[in-house]
């Protein structure tokens, strides 16, 4: 079974517009962490942010904002007032407390910001 | 501060030819691992080393190799390359143990593209 699930394959935005960014997973653990990475055309894996299984607080970090909900397993990710900049591949990964240091990534969201 | 530096950026391979990537951090982390990336599969992870001498399988071992004899490099090798491996290749790095895993990020190398024809 799919651990991460990232829905969408592509997303085509115009600038300015908001998106977000769903990621489902699966887990038996109490305790596991989830990340989101961002891979430009460049093609480097770009670290945006990391959430424990405890800490169910939304997390604003300038136009990025991170929902994370237990009861529905998942933790999208929201982008305000989208720029071109923001195009990219982006991945949701889990990390299980009993994987044996296994980051499990999802299949990642290509996001496009049209001018 | 380098990081995760792999070499080399690009390779062109001919089925069957052997190749090494080559995976160096200077970060001092114990865990080390490589990973695949294919088109609407993400990243999955190859093998790994959570310290010089020590070595295991990841999800999709078959058809590598890797060793680690020193906290530096980590070196993936391809015997006999196959067009399936035709792939980008990251290698991350980060501090062992589950709380220092979980609490640092994995730091990643830049990628390796690697083409077999």
């Amino acid at each position: 079974a799919q651990k991460v699930t990232q829905a969408q394959t592509e997303i085509s935005v115009v600038e300015k517009e908001d998106v977000t960014l769903d990621c489902v997973y699966e887990t038996r653990d109490t305790t596991y962490y989830l990340f989101w990475y961002k891979q430009p055309p460049s093609g480097e894996l770009v670290f945006l942010i990391r959430r424990n299984s405890f800490d169910e607080q939304n997390e604003i970090s300038g136009r990025y904002s991170w929902n994370f909900q237990k009861s529905t397993s998942s933790f999208n990710f929201t982008i305000t007032a989208s720029q071109v900049v923001d195009s990219a591949v982006y991945f949701c990964a889990l990390y299980e407390e009993t994987s044996g240091s296994r980051l499990t990534f999802g299949e990642g969201t290509q996001l496009t910001v049209n001018p | 501060n380098a990081g995760v530096t792999q070499t080399p950026k690009f390779h062109i391979l001919k089925t069957g030819q052997s190749m090494t990537l080559q995976c160096a951090q200077d970060m001092n982390h114990g865990y080390l691992s490589w990973y695949r990336q294919d088109p609407g599969m993400g990243l999955r992870r190859i093998h790994y080393s959570v310290a010089a001498g020590i070595t295991d399988k990841g999800e999709v071992p078959d058809g590598y190799n890797v060793s680690r004899s020193n906290t530096e490099d980590f070196p993936l090798r391809l015997e006999s390359a196959a067009p399936s491996q035709t792939s980008v290749y990251f290698c991350a790095s980060s501090w062992s143990g589950t709380e220092e895993f979980s609490n640092q990020p994995q730091h990643f190398g830049d990628g390796t593209r690697l083409s077999i024809l």
